[in-house]
């Protein structure tokens, strides 16, 4: 079935890196997405990778993605408090081109 | 150029009544996605629309329909509200089909709370 599994929760220190891991079941998803939550506004993407890659980097974000185990991370660099939000991951459903997400990871700021 | 727009961005109905939600996707974006946000179930799909037609659909009752106009342009409407439609509804517009790679642009969204 679709699933996409993230825990609910992350606090991290300013300054330090944020790693937002996910799980997800299928297994010929083609791509994977990274999406950030504000509060009041709706979702922006933040990066994708192609599963044919096993990692991508875009400035503060890295992207890992490890397909035998369909786990996917994000990881932060250099906190700040402006990262502060819900960040959701999601999953391309080949079969009917429809995309799934999981449920969001809060990421806290601890000063 | 415009972003996803959402109107309204916020509504107040009463149970039983009939609420009709709208977007309008960045310009030459020709598919428009819904989907409910509620804190327990995060974001769950409700359908999506490409070139007027119903592409996919979630697993919601029938008091949930949508529509797309000539320009993409996209409607829902949830018939005969309930306590549990309270949400956040969320649509997003892509290129279309095969096009994934840019995944979804999303609107504000529109706050609906059910009284």
């Amino acid at each position: 079935g679709e699933d996409v599994e993230q825990s609910l929760f992350l606090s991290v220190r300013e300054g330090d890196s944020s790693v937002i891991n996910c799980t997800y079941t299928d297994s010929s998803s083609t791509y994977l997405y990274w999406y950030k939550q504000e509060p009041g506004a709706g979702l922006q993407l933040l990066t994708y990778i192609f599963s044919n890659m096993d990692m991508k980097q875009d400035q503060r974000l890295t992207v890992l993605l490890n397909k035998k185990d369909k786990h996917l991370s994000l990881r932060i660099a250099d906190t700040q408090t402006g990262d502060s939000a819900i960040y959701f991951c999601a999953e391309i459903v080949p079969l009917d081109d429809k995309i799934i997400f999981g449920k969001g990871t809060r990421l806290h700021i601890l000063p | 150029k415009a972003g996803v727009t959402q109107t309204p961005r916020y509504l107040i109905k009463t149970r039983g009544q009939q609420v009709t939600l709208s977007c309008s996707p960045i310009s030459g974006h020709r598919s428009v996605s819904w989907y409910q946000q509620t804190p327990g179930q995060g974001l769950q799909f409700l359908f999506e629309y490409f070139s007027e037609t119903q592409r996919n659909k979630g697993n919601f009752p029938g008091r949930f329909s949508g529509r797309q106009f000539s320009n993409s342009r996209s409607e829902m409407n949830v018939s005969t509200l309930e306590l549990g439609d309270s949400a956040l509804y969320l649509c997003a517009s892509s290129l279309g089909l095969g096009q994934r790679n840019y995944g979804y642009t999303f609107g504000s969204g529109t706050r609906l709370t059910v009284v």
